[in-house]
């Protein structure tokens, strides 16, 4: 089965930047779909399409691509974006897939 | 504005089955693909499958074969997720979340989530 990569965990501090990434075998064929996640609170899009961000999104949030390995990147990080990050794509043999998730830690 | 209000909590004895109900409003059912995510205490995301309420047709995860049945009420704007044969590993929310099939390709819009326990 498909299976996508992630940090367990990485923490920052306020004002630096976050790399997150998540990496898959023939991942460069495919979308990588970005979802935050808070304590509590259901999954929530934030960018689509590799580098795409829905309009309530803040533009600190940002994805790109290099090969196998999608990274999201969020600049500027608030205390409001501790968050859990799952990365996630569609693969002909599983259907979707979600990454194994990354707890962003802000300190 | 889409939105997906899911049933309330449950919870099951062991070998019973579970029926999670997904409403939607504020678009048009027929061009959705409802899929169903859950996510076990403390644990990531897993997709267990979907439908495109226009086909009828539902698509499942190969884990989730032959336990899990999805299906659409057009009319009542309503998808449903049953699961069988509960174990206490099923403990989990259940979500139900839209694909935006050609538009976006990614769950642009989730519910609120379904706490399922599995009790003895």
């Amino acid at each position: 089965s498909y299976e996508l990569t992630q940090p367990p965990s990485m923490s920052v501090s306020p004002g630096q930047t976050a790399s997150i990434a998540c990496s898959g075998d023939k991942l460069g064929d495919k979308y990588v779909s970005w979802y935050q996640q808070k304590p509590g609170q259901s999954p929530v899009l934030v960018i689509y399409q590799d580098t795409k961000r829905p309009s309530v999104i803040p533009e600190r949030f940002a994805g790109s691509r290099s090969g196998n390995t999608a990274t999201l990147t969020i600049s500027e990080t608030q205390a409001m974006d501790e968050a859990d990050y799952y990365c996630q794509a569609w693969d002909s043999s599983t259907a979707y897939v979600f990454g194994t998730g990354t707890q962003l830690t802000v300190l | 504005q889409v939105q997906l209000v899911q049933s309330g909590a449950e919870v099951k004895m062991p070998g019973s089955s579970v029926r999670v109900s997904c409403k939607a409003s504020g678009g048009t059912f027929s061009t959705f693909a409802i899929s169903w995510v859950r996510q076990a205490p403390g644990q990531g995301l897993e997709w267990m499958g979907g439908i495109i309420p226009l086909f009828g047709t539902s698509h499942l995860a190969q884990k989730f074969q032959g336990r899990v049945t999805i299906t659409a009420d057009e009319s009542t704007s309503t998808a449903y997720m049953e699961l069988n044969s509960l174990r206490f590993d099923d403990t989990a929310v259940y979500y139900c979340a839209n694909y935006a099939v050609g538009d976006s390709d990614a769950f642009d819009i989730w519910g609120h989530g379904t706490m399922v326990t599995v009790s003895s």
